[in-house]
């Protein structure tokens, strides 16, 4: 089974722009959360989408938004970018059990730069 | 969540086996115990959980102590590629994402 991809890899944009991230989860899961990577804060959780809808929301500012489309596939939105979101953003998903064992596996990540 | 404290680097000789400690002494008795690692720059990449019972599978084996409050992550036949930040999360539930605390960086020494 083909793991979580996410695209593009590697990304470079300008303070006061806007970017959108990809992510295709694990044939079957139903279920994405996105996380961000700063070596400041480590790993942070942004949200997760379930059926197209946001089930769940870490605490990021509004610039952080995200959707889900009918077959699972997520993106992620950064509006306005400032040099602090500079970061690995990661996406992880899952079958969408609302229980403890519901296992995210998580994609390469988007090395995001912001000059 | 559960808090969890973990050392912040252990060495470990190539083909030992390389144990990774974990408190997590506010655990509940619902809350299950996942093991993560993240090598340089990618995505972290699921180890293995458990809830009371000790748990194998092929990268690893999970202890956990009978009063819950820490459990071992044993990696049996280390290799360089093993080097990583090695994550213990503890969850109840999925309504706040996994949270990760700062983990153990493993090298693993030729």
């Amino acid at each position: 089974k083909a793991g979580v991809t996410q695209t593009p890899r590697y990304l470079i944009k300008t303070r006061g722009q806007q970017v959108t991230l990809s992510c295709s989860p694990i044939s079957g899961h139903r279920s994405v959360s996105w996380y961000q990577q700063t070596p400041g804060q480590g790993l942070q959780f942004l949200f997760e989408y379930f059926s197209e809808t946001q089930r769940n929301k870490g605490n990021f500012p509004g610039r952080f938004s995200g959707r889900q489309f009918s077959n699972s596939r997520s993106e992620m939105n950064v509006s306005t970018l400032e040099l602090g979101d500079s970061a690995l953003y990661l996406c992880a998903s899952s079958l969408g059990r609302s229980t403890s064992t519901d296992t995210q596996y998580f994609g390469p990540g988007t090395r995001l730069t912001v000059l | 969540d559960a808090k969890t404290t973990q050392p912040t680097s252990m060495d470990c000789a190539e083909g030992r086996a390389a144990n990774l400690p974990c408190n997590h002494s506010t655990i509940s008795g619902n809350e299950y115990v996942y093991w993560y690692r993240q090598i340089h720059s990618q995505g972290p990449q699921y180890i293995i959980h458990g809830l009371k019972n000790n748990e194998t599978n092929e990268m690893a084996s999970l202890i956990i102590t009978e009063d819950r409050k820490s459990s071992t992550l044993i990696l049996p036949h280390a290799t360089l590629r093993d080097t990583a930040v090695y994550y213990c999360i503890v969850r109840v539930g999925v309504a706040d994402g996994l949270t990760f605390g700062k983990g153990t960086h493993l090298i693993i020494q030729p």
